[in-house]
């Protein structure tokens, strides 16, 4: 069936790295994607978002990639600091409420 | 603190017990949501309400019973659980549901006995 998952359940990386998570999807009809960091004890937080018709999104720190051509969507974080640790999961959306998550890549920062 | 607030953080009980979790939001927004994140699995979409109304149903188990009494206010009433159903449990909001941007609480940590 169609979802969303993640290639690696965890990463590290050294403080001062760049960190790039990366994100499998298959369903061809979703037209919207976000990531999300959750930290422990804390809810999801909103990092960034991108829609299907861009390829690539900036915003502080951080960037989406997204490769239609594969199905493919990316975060990377540039100069990875300790406050970062954090699980990251991404979303797809399909006619608003279908909302599908997928299940995270645990991002470990070495000082 | 992202504006939405659930209570309790933590809760145990038993499979006869009769509990209740409560969300508060603050940002003013008219759609919110429960989820369930079980470990190692994606977050699963429970209830959506807007504007009080309940809009959507994901084949949850009666045991689980949704309550929207205002815009700014959710909650989800746990009867007779399951094991299976330790979880976190996460509300959410948005502006609308039509809104992408979802705001989440910190989530109550479940445990059933």
């Amino acid at each position: 069936g169609e979802s969303v998952g993640l290639h690696l359940p965890t990463l590290s990386v050294q403080e001062g790295d760049n960190s790039i998570i990366n994100c499998a999807y298959s369903n061809s009809a979703s037209d919207y994607f976000i990531w999300y960091k959750q930290e422990s004890g804390k809810g999801p937080q909103f990092i960034i978002d991108i829609r299907s018709n861009m390829d690539k999104r900036q915003g502080q720190r951080v960037t989406v990639l997204l490769n239609k051509t594969v199905k493919h969507l990316s975060l990377q974080i540039a100069a990875t600091q300790p406050g970062d640790s954090a699980v990251y999961f991404c979303a797809e959306n399909k006619n608003n409420n279908d909302m599908r998550f997928g299940a995270g890549t645990r991002l470990t920062v070495k000082p | 603190e992202t504006g939405v607030t659930q209570t309790p953080r933590h809760l145990v009980m038993g499979m006869t017990n009769k509990k209740s979790l409560k969300c508060e939001q603050h940002l003013g927004h008219n759609a919110m949501y429960w989820y369930k994140q079980s470990a190692k699995k994606p977050l699963e979409l429970m209830f959506v309400y807007n504007f009080k109304e309940q809009t959507e149903n994901n084949s949850v188990p009666s045991r689980f019973s949704p309550e929207c009494p205002n815009s700014s206010h959710l909650f989800l009433h746990l009867h007779t659980l399951q094991p299976e159903d330790s979880a976190l449990y996460l509300c959410a909001s948005s502006q609308d549901s039509g809104s992408y941007e979802q705001y989440f609480g910190p989530g109550t940590r479940l445990t059933v006995t």
